[in-house]
């Protein structure tokens, strides 16, 4: 396509409930990233992929979350056991380098936990 | 490891005034250094970066920027401003492994007429 889109653009999800939040990159890049943004706060990155495997996944906060990206294109974050703590913007990025380029952002998926 | 601060979480100007916002890195490598922009319910648009090469960099919407090694410091800047520049503004690093972008935490442009 011709930007990232990410899907469902708001979340509300009861405490306890798993959510999963969809991405689909730029068509042919291979580097996939999701962050996190909190109010107030600057992105704060989770895993990077490049290609179908997690070259870099320091970034997620505990083992409630997971993210798959199985064909190399379209990547799902995976939240268990979701915690009123959880609720921020999810941003999914992608590039066609490994980043040096600078990345191109979707718009997000706002995920409220009650 | 790197990291990045943005001095003041708000900063506001008049129409046509000059832009300056502030973000000094630390970096244990020589650093790529990046500013978006983030306009209300948007993602993050990259306005310019810094790799290697000329310190001054340019990038969209008339913004630019200069990498000052010796003063650890990528400023932003735009000599005349317009309503619609109104923005979170967010410097970033790239960490040395070269797999994430570390941001600073945003400053928030206002642009009064």
């Amino acid at each position: 396509g011709a930007g990232v889109s990410q899907t469902p653009s708001n979340k509300v999800t009861e405490k306890g409930k798993y959510v999963e939040l969809r991405c689909d990159p730029i068509s042919g890049h291979t580097a996939l990233y999701w962050y996190r943004q909190s109010l107030g706060q600057g992105p704060e990155f989770l895993i990077y992929f490049q290609g179908t495997g997690a070259a870099d996944d320091s970034g997620l906060p505990n083992d409630r979350f997971f993210a798959v990206r199985p064909e190399g294109s379209v990547s799902t974050l995976k939240i268990q056991r979701t915690e009123r703590g959880d609720s921020a913007v999810y941003l999914c990025a992608s590039s066609g380098d490994t980043g040096g380029g600078g990345y191109t952002f979707g718009s997000g998926t706002r995920l409220t936990v009650v | 490891a790197q990291s990045v601060t943005q001095l003041g979480s708000h900063v506001s100007v008049s129409e046509g005034a000059l832009v300056l916002l502030r973000c000094n890195y630390s970096s244990s490598v020589p650093p790529y250094l990046f500013w978006y922009v983030q306009y209300p319910n948007q993602g993050l648009q990259l306005l310019l970066k810094y790799t290697t090469g000329a310190t001054l960099v340019k990038g969209i919407n008339g913004f630019e920027a200069e990498f000052k090694k010796s003063e650890t410091s990528f400023h932003l800047t735009k000599p005349s401003a317009h309503m619609s520049d109104a923005a979170e503004y967010f410097c970033a690093v790239r960490n040395q492994a070269g797999t994430a972008l570390i941001f600073g935490k945003g400053t928030t442009l206002s642009v009064s007429s």
